[in-house]
């Protein structure tokens, strides 16, 4: 079993249609949760880090963790043609040099 | 890309020939990071520097090794390519450790025949 699992997808949403992207993982040590971005044939960037429990919101994104369940998801408002993208979820320990990528969802809004 | 260049772009090479990549950043960051992307596995790490001659295994480094003789460049060297090394490689920085944000380079596409 990976530690880190994520729906490949694809996802196909129309424009202004709400996204909900999620993950699901076993080590319940983890504490620092990003989310990055990847543009086709682009390296990722960091769209949200969450560290712990909870919501965090940046413009049209919000991001959730819930350690309970070890699962947290990133929601886009909103959605544009420009968010389409393959989306990772990333997580580690604190401390150390290790972090897990899920797979990626690859996300395409529909103008 | 936050001032982070890699060469080659892309590479053709054969099975057995060795292969290095470079990883060259103008930030100042004191991590570098060396991933592969795959479909289905996401991105894994292959080795890392947290200094200048101080490197360490990821969790995919067999094959592979790394040198950093300078702040600013990071090399991966495929010791003897096989067709399983025919991935994307992506270098990373970062200013610490701990949660912090990973900068990626634009990758290098590799195919070994």
């Amino acid at each position: 079993q990976k530690e880190v699992e994520q729906d490949p997808g694809p996802l196909s949403v129309p424009e202004g249609a709400i996204v909900s992207l999620n993950c699901t993982y076993s080590n319940s040590a983890f504490q620092y949760f990003m989310w990055y971005r990847q543009y086709s044939r682009k390296g990722p960037e960091l769209l949200m880090y969450t560290y712990s429990s909870g919501n965090k919101e940046d413009g049209r994104f919000t991001a959730q963790v819930d350690k309970s369940s070890k699962y947290i998801s990133l929601f886009i408002r909103d959605s544009q043609p420009s968010d389409s993208a393959t989306y990772l979820c990333a997580m580690k320990r604190g401390g150390g040099f290790k972090t897990i990528f899920g797979a990626g969802t690859r996300l395409f809004v529909k103008a | 890309d936050a001032g982070i260049t890699q060469s080659p772009r892309h590479k053709v090479t054969e099975t057995g020939t060795p292969v290095t990549l470079r990883c060259h950043q103008t930030e100042n960051h004191r991590y570098m990071y060396w991933y592969r992307q795959d479909p289905g596995h996401g991105l894994r790490l292959i080795h890392y520097s947290y200094g200048v001659k101080d490197t360490d295994k990821g969790e995919v480094s067999d094959g592979y090794s790394v040198s950093r003789s300078k702040t600013e460049d990071f090399l991966l060297t495929l010791e003897s390519a096989t067709s399983s090394q025919t991935s994307v490689y992506f270098c990373a920085i970062s200013e610490r450790d701990g949660g912090e944000t990973q900068y990626f380079g634009p990758g290098t596409r590799l195919l070994v025949l």
